[in-house]
């Protein structure tokens, strides 16, 4: 069975920070895996996707994450935080057989003036 | 703005009663998910709709149905409410294989009472 864990439910960086946003996951077979944000009262946009490839994924608004299989992560980062960042991050693992997508529980990034 | 539009985007229920939500899928997308979001937590798959078919189901019992028309729209059906189907409902629709590429809509916000 597939799993994600996200380290920390909230993280708080100061504006212009690196942002750094952890991923694990589980996974039996190749997963494919995603970062998704959620904005207050709003649905899921797709941040960046891994499915086969390069290891090193980039996204849209600057942010990019990378593939380490050896340590089953998939961590988002960001060089510099702007306000605008504030929301809420999910990672995600899909089943290339299925296509069903597994969640982890989130995690708030608060950004500091 | 993604194109799937649901509705409602508010609704309230008292325990016991039914309730359809409703979907408007991506123009060109074939498939839509439906998730469950409970408050501070991640989405949860419910099921998967493929060309009117259910194409994979999550860990949520019988009570929970849906269908998919011709024109991939979708609804998501919930009989017998309980408390704890209080939540956020997301649409997600998809091309079938674009994997991961789901454009989510803003979810209904389902309160019961």
């Amino acid at each position: 069975a597939q799993s994600v864990t996200q380290l920390g439910s909230h993280v708080s960086v100061s504006e212009g920070a690196l942002v750094l946003l952890r991923c694990n996951y589980s996974s039996s077979v190749p997963p494919y895996l995603f970062w998704y944000v959620q904005y207050p009262n709003q649905g899921l946009q797709l941040l960046l996707k891994y499915t086969t490839g390069a290891t090193l994924v980039k996204g849209i608004n600057g942010f990019e994450a990378e593939f380490k299989k050896s340590e089953t992560s998939f961590h988002l980062t960001k060089p510099s935080a702007h306000m605008s960042d504030a929301a809420e991050y999910f990672c995600a693992v899909s089943d290339p057989s299925n296509y069903q997508l597994i969640w982890g529980a989130g995690t708030k990034l608060i950004i500091k003036p | 703005e993604t194109g799937v539009t649901q509705s409602p985007t508010h609704l309230i229920k008292t325990r016991g009663q039914q309730v359809t939500l409703r979907c408007s899928s991506q123009s060109g997308h074939n498939t839509v998910s439906w998730y469950q979001q409970a408050l501070g937590q991640g989405p949860q798959f419910i099921f998967q709709y493929y060309r009117e078919e259910e194409n994979g189901r999550g860990n949520f019992p019988p009570r929970f149905s849906g269908l998919q028309f011709p024109n991939y729209s979708s609804e998501l059906n919930v009989n017998a409410l309980e408390l704890d189907d209080s939540a956020l409902y997301l649409c997600a629709s998809s091309r079938q294989g674009a994997i991961g590429e789901a454009f989510f809509g803003q979810g209904t916000r389902l309160t019961v009472v």
